[in-house]
């Protein structure tokens, strides 16, 4: 069961690069949500959705994109990187919504743009 | 809007008793989650609050206070293993969990 899976686990990107952040769980969770986490501040979330078709705005959504075509993926796409984006991403799920069960973390995604 | 405050370091020593404070002013509430985090890695969810009180889990016990926006994580009998950040984060039931930045804990010997 292998949970909450990230990749790449490492990237360096050069200024103006795209790409693609995946992420994929086999919990069968309807809730699914990616944060940015920058040295010495909390969570920031970048996007959410509730299921299948459904992607919402978090927090901090400029300069990202996302889709979920499937329970399973919610890819997180950086189209023309800059520095700013330098952090380490985290996928999380949930069963329901936020009161009904704990986040679920992937091991995340350590980006630095260049 | 939404505002939640924790210390930003702590340091406590093995053995002891440390409390982590989280006060927070949100425009909804429905329950307060602690989370634990190790340098490097994901969040691990250690507590959820929904109701005044204190809630054990063997050496850690979270309390809350929905009246005064308050709520504290109480590590006792503390190991180096305990040294890590500490997240809290409230679910204001119409949003995603709002995360505070964190508390940094070491252990010393």
């Amino acid at each position: 069961n292998a949970g909450v899976t990230q990749t790449p686990k490492f990237r360096i990107l050069k200024i103006g690069q795209s790409m693609t952040l995946q992420c994929t769980q086999d919990m069968n969770h309807n809730y699914m949500y990616w944060y940015r986490q920058d040295p010495g501040m909390g969570l920031k979330l970048i996007y959410y959705s509730v299921g299948a078709g459904i992607t919402d705005k978090g927090e901090v959504p400029n300069g990202y994109n996302v889709s979920r075509s499937t329970t399973e993926d919610f890819p997180l796409r950086l189209e023309l990187a800059a520095p700013s984006q330098t952090s380490v991403y985290f996928c999380a799920t949930s069963l329901g919504g936020q009161g009904l069960s704990p986040l679920h973390f992937g091991n995340g995604t350590r980006l630095t743009v260049t | 809007g939404q505002n939640i405050d924790q210390p930003t370091e702590m340091t406590a020593t093995e053995g002891a008793i440390v409390q982590i404070n989280c006060t927070y002013q949100t425009s909804g509430f429905n329950g307060l989650f602690w989370y634990q985090q190790h340098a490097g890695e994901a969040p691990t969810f250690l507590s959820y609050n929904v109701l005044d009180g204190l809630e054990e889990k063997g050496r850690f016990s979270s309390f809350l206070s929905r009246s005064k926006g308050y709520s504290y994580l109480l590590l006792k009998e503390l190991q180096m293993k305990d040294s890590a950040s500490y997240l809290c984060a409230v679910d204001s039931g119409n949003t995603p969990l709002v995360f505070g930045k964190g508390t940094r804990l070491s252990v010393i010997a």
